[in-house]
């Protein structure tokens, strides 16, 4: 059972540069997140999607997109990288939407060093 | 701004010692979970406490939630070294949010 599979786990990226961060679930779960966490703290709400074809901005969405087409896929995009979003970056799930989470189903993250 | 905040920022105790940890949050809750998230690796979900309940337990996990004081607390008795890791608490208000987690050390 893979769960929640997240790419690339690791890249090195210019300043200015297009990124694109995939995650994959196989559970149906109607609810994905995207969380990024710096070095030795917690972790912050990026983007949400409740369900298929909807997206809700979290805590710190300024500089990243997302889309959710299908139940599966939930791309997160940088659009022009900057050194501040030096980041190791969490792709989750829930069954519920994120205004009933119950418990989140972790991806092993991407660690994204933006040069 | 993060609603769950995890006190202390981090524990070492010996092999065999109980490890408490807290969780203070500031407005209503649906539910308050535990997490743990060793060196590197993802979160993963450890127990779900409700708003009505007041004290849950799961193996050497017990939570407590007091929803007067706005705080949580993950017990975890007869620790291991395999208990080392960082543990957050995540407050259900909307949105999810965590808090900077407990770095907890077990030597053994």
């Amino acid at each position: 059972i893979a769960g929640i599979t997240q790419a690339p786990t690791s890249q090195i990226l210019a300043a200015g540069r297009r990124m694109t961060l995939r995650c994959t679930q196989d559970m149906r779960h109607n609810a994905m997140y995207w969380y990024r966490q710096d070095l030795g703290l917690g972790l912050r709400l990026i983007h949400y999607s409740n369900t298929a074809g909807t997206t809700g901005k979290g805590e710190v969405p300024d500089g990243y997109s997302v889309s959710r087409a299908n139940t599966d896929d939930f791309p997160l995009t940088l659009a022009s990288a900057v050194p501040s979003q030096t980041s190791v970056y969490f792709c989750a799930s829930s069954e519920q939407g994120a205004t009933n989470t119950g418990e989140l189903f972790f991806g092993e993250g991407s660690r994204l060093t933006v040069l | 701004s993060q609603q769950g905040e995890e006190d202390p920022q981090a524990l070492s105790i010996q092999e065999g010692e109980n490890a408490t940890m807290n969780c203070s949050y500031k407005t209503s809750i649906n539910n308050l979970q535990w997490y743990r998230q060793n060196s590197g690796r993802g979160l993963v979900h450890l127990i779900l406490i409700r708003s009505n309940e007041r004290e849950k337990h799961s193996g050497r996990l017990r939570v407590t939630l007091d929803t007067s004081k706005k705080s949580s607390s993950l017990l975890i008795t007869a620790s291991r070294a395999a208990d080392t890791a960082s543990y957050f608490c995540l407050t259900n208000a909307g949105k999810s949010t965590f808090g900077d987690g407990t770095t907890l050390t077990v030597k053994p």
